[in-house]
């Protein structure tokens, strides 16, 4: 079965500490994995696309980067802004999109 | 990247009514998708709309609870019909180019009483 599990489900940060969120998928045919940003009542904000094992996308504090299994999001020195919910999504076969169930980042001052 | 303008951005709706959600991009995409959004949840897919051809919906989604028109390649809507409270949610499009990003719209913020 085609699945995206995203872990932890919420995580809290001090200010300035360091951390990881994971993806993991079991999908056939990858065609792209996908990461975004959610801020409370609005849209998913497009943050990062990853195509290929091996491949990593830097943008300000957040790292992304994927293997056969599973994508990892950096977040280096956190900030109280960078408090979102974090989605992946993975595009496979031809049409076909599956979102995780996200990750509630917290950034503490 | 793309811009996707949807509304209503939110509305409180009768039971029994319907409502149809717009969204208009601001180039072509090939596939434009619709979710819905419980609070605190992630995204659920409802269906796949590709211009000219029938919408692709999920398992739990059919065509006459949710109609969906995809005139052209930078528009579509998506109709909630005979609506209860149980579909009161947050509605999202967003549109791409297959395997790369798509990008969403604000959401529309249903509520029925």
């Amino acid at each position: 079965e085609d699945q995206v599990t995203q872990s932890p489900e919420a995580l809290r940060l001090q200010e300035g500490e360091s951390s990881s969120l994971n993806c993991s998928y079991t999908v056939s045919g990858l065609r792209g994995l996908f990461w975004y940003r959610q801020d409370p009542g609005k849209g998913p904000e497009f943050l990062f696309t990853l195509y290929s094992a091996g491949e990593e996308k830097e943008k300000e504090r957040l790292k992304a980067t994927l293997t056969k299994k599973e994508s990892f999001l950096h977040i280096t020195a956190p900030k109280p802004e960078d408090s979102a919910t974090y989605l992946c999504a993975v595009a496979f076969n031809n049409n076909d999109m599956r979102f995780g169930a996200g990750t509630r980042l917290t950034v503490k001052p | 990247s793309a811009v996707i303008s949807q509304k209503p951005s939110r509305d409180i709706c009768q039971r029994g009514t319907s409502l149809t959600i717009q969204c208009q991009v601001d180039s072509q995409v090939t596939m434009m998708f619709w979710y819905r959004q419980q609070p605190g949840q992630s995204l659920t897919l409802i269906a796949t709309a590709n211009q000219g051809s029938e919408a692709t919906y999920e398992s739990g989604f059919v065509i006459d609870k949710f109609p969906i028109s995809r005139p052209n390649l930078t528009f579509s809507t998506l109709t909630v019909s005979n609506m209860s409270p149980e579909d009161s949610s947050i509605y999202l499009c967003s549109g791409g180019m297959g395997n790369t990003e798509a990008f969403f719209g604000q959401g529309t913020r249903l509520t029925v009483v």
